[in-house]
């Protein structure tokens, strides 16, 4: 059985750096074709692509936010971590993480974690 | 950097067939993925590759591609069938991954 969880902090202050974390299992990352994506929603919007790490530890980021995004893994917890520098207020919305096979389909999700970027 | 355009809205009658497009250049020569989105929930994955369904997944869905549009059916609409739904695809060419701006289906 999949499962993904997100957890992070609820509400980060602007220009402050976002640490989530996506805790799996049912899968290992070290599986050859296996990946793990975040993807974020803004509240009433379309969702967006953020950052995907395959089973070889290769990289891939979005064009726009490529800047301010790490994504890591650490296969011995079965986990991976999400880092968005210099948080703003679009910045608010609810981040998935999601299993993907590496030809970029996500077929388990996670219930998702609202984050909230004010003063 | 490629973009895929579907429709805000689409409406339907409960028993009647509803189509969502999914347009993008040249989208035929990839392969597109389909999720529904209800109201509070994440994403479920529906159509894959095209036209496959996952397990559980109800023969009602189907999908097609070709040339610049990929289309997800959805046959004999229920009330349940209202949500949102996304089409993706990974763009190898840039190693990255587009969603479509949303559909959000509404059963009259």
């Amino acid at each position: 059985q999949v499962t993904l969880r997100e957890s992070g902090p609820a509400l980060v202050k602007p220009t402050q750096t976002l640490t989530l974390t996506c805790t799996f299992s049912g899968f290992s990352l070290s599986t050859s074709g296996m990946c793990v994506s975040w993807i974020r929603q803004p509240p009433g919007k379309a969702l967006e692509w953020l950052a995907l790490i395959d089973w070889d530890d290769d990289k891939y980021y979005s064009t726009s936010l490529k800047t301010r995004l790490t994504i890591s893994k650490d296969t011995s917890k079965n986990q991976v971590v999400l880092t968005m520098t210099n948080m703003d207020p679009v910045d608010t919305a609810t981040y998935y993480c999601a299993r993907a096979s590496d030809s970029g389909l996500f077929d388990y999700w996670g219930q998702g974690t609202l984050v909230t970027v004010s003063s | 950097s490629y973009v895929l355009t579907q429709p805000p809205s689409v409406s339907v009658a409960p028993g009647k067939t509803a189509r969502i497009t999914c347009g993008g250049n040249n989208i035929g020569s990839k392969s597109v993925h389909w999720y529904q989105q209800k109201p509070g929930q994440a994403p479920v994955l529906v159509v894959y590759d095209d036209s496959d369904r996952p397990s559980g997944i109800p023969e009602r869905f189907s999908g097609s591609n070709s040339g610049n549009t990929a289309t997800l059916t959805i046959s004999r609409v229920e009330a349940g069938d209202e949500a949102d739904y996304y089409c993706q695809v990974w763009d190898s060419s840039s190693d990255y991954v587009v969603f479509g701006g949303g559909t959000k289906l509404t059963v009259l």
